[in-house]
């Protein structure tokens, strides 16, 4: 069956700290893979995606994510977190179709 | 560039009414999706437009919904008689190109339906 799992509900961290979300996924959603963000009162943002080529992939506001084959993982990191960056950060997949697979979503808390 | 824009942002109806969401796409954005999101769930698929007709709608709950996107521009989806489990955050999406060729979605903020 195709998934996405996002195994934490919710990360707290303080303030210029380091941060890793993880998702791991199934092979059949491993086509093309997507990280969104959602803030308080506002659709979903586009952060970065892997389509193909390296392996690790930049996205907007300081925020990478690395695709790992043999660990089905795509774990998004940010080396020093900020405020604002206090969000809803959704995993998402696609095993070639145009349906978008979706993980439940982890709540980042940061902190002062 | 105007963003997806979806109507009303909140809507809060008794079991057994009917109600309409509006969703109006990116310009010039032939492919509209709908999704839901169930209060602590992930989102979940309902439906795929491109331009006026349904790609895939195998994601509809049931036929009490029903999703029309009459001349291809914006959309609308109405659920009718609504029940308690409807209840949840609707999301439209569109996108230039089809996901399938790594296009992504650009959402909108959602509307939040609370079915009493």
């Amino acid at each position: 069956a195709q998934s996405v799992t996002q195994l934490d509900s919710q990360v707290p961290v303080f303030e210029e700290a380091p941060v890793e979300l993880r998702c791991n996924y199934s092979s059949s959603v491993s086509v093309y893979l997507f990280w969104y963000v959602q803030y308080p009162n506002q659709g979903l943002q586009l952060l970065l995606k892997y389509l193909s080529g390296s392996t690790l992939v930049k996205g907007i506001n300081g925020f990478e994510a690395e695709f790992n084959k043999s660990q089905t993982s795509f774990h998004l990191r940010k080396p020093s977190v900020h405020i604002s960056d206090t969000a809803e950060y959704f995993c998402a997949g696609t095993g070639g179709g145009n349906k978008l697979t979706f993980g439940t979503g982890t709540q980042l808390k940061v902190e002062l | 560039e105007a963003g997806v824009t979806q109507f009303p942002s909140h809507s809060v109806i008794e079991k057994g009414q009917t109600v309409t969401l509006r969703c109006d796409p990116i310009s010039g954005h032939d492919n509209l999706y709908w999704y839901r999101r169930v209060m602590g769930k992930e989102i979940k698929f309902l439906l795929h437009f491109v331009k006026e007709s349904k790609q895939d709608e195998s994601g509809m709950p049931n036929n009490r919904f029903l999703a029309e996107r009459t001349g291809g521009t914006y959309s609308t989806l109405k659920v009718q008689p609504a029940e308690l489990e409807d209840s949840g955050v609707y999301f439209c999406a569109s996108s230039q190109d089809q996901v399938h060729g790594g296009s992504p979605l650009h959402f909108g903020n959602g509307t939040r339906l609370t079915v009493t």
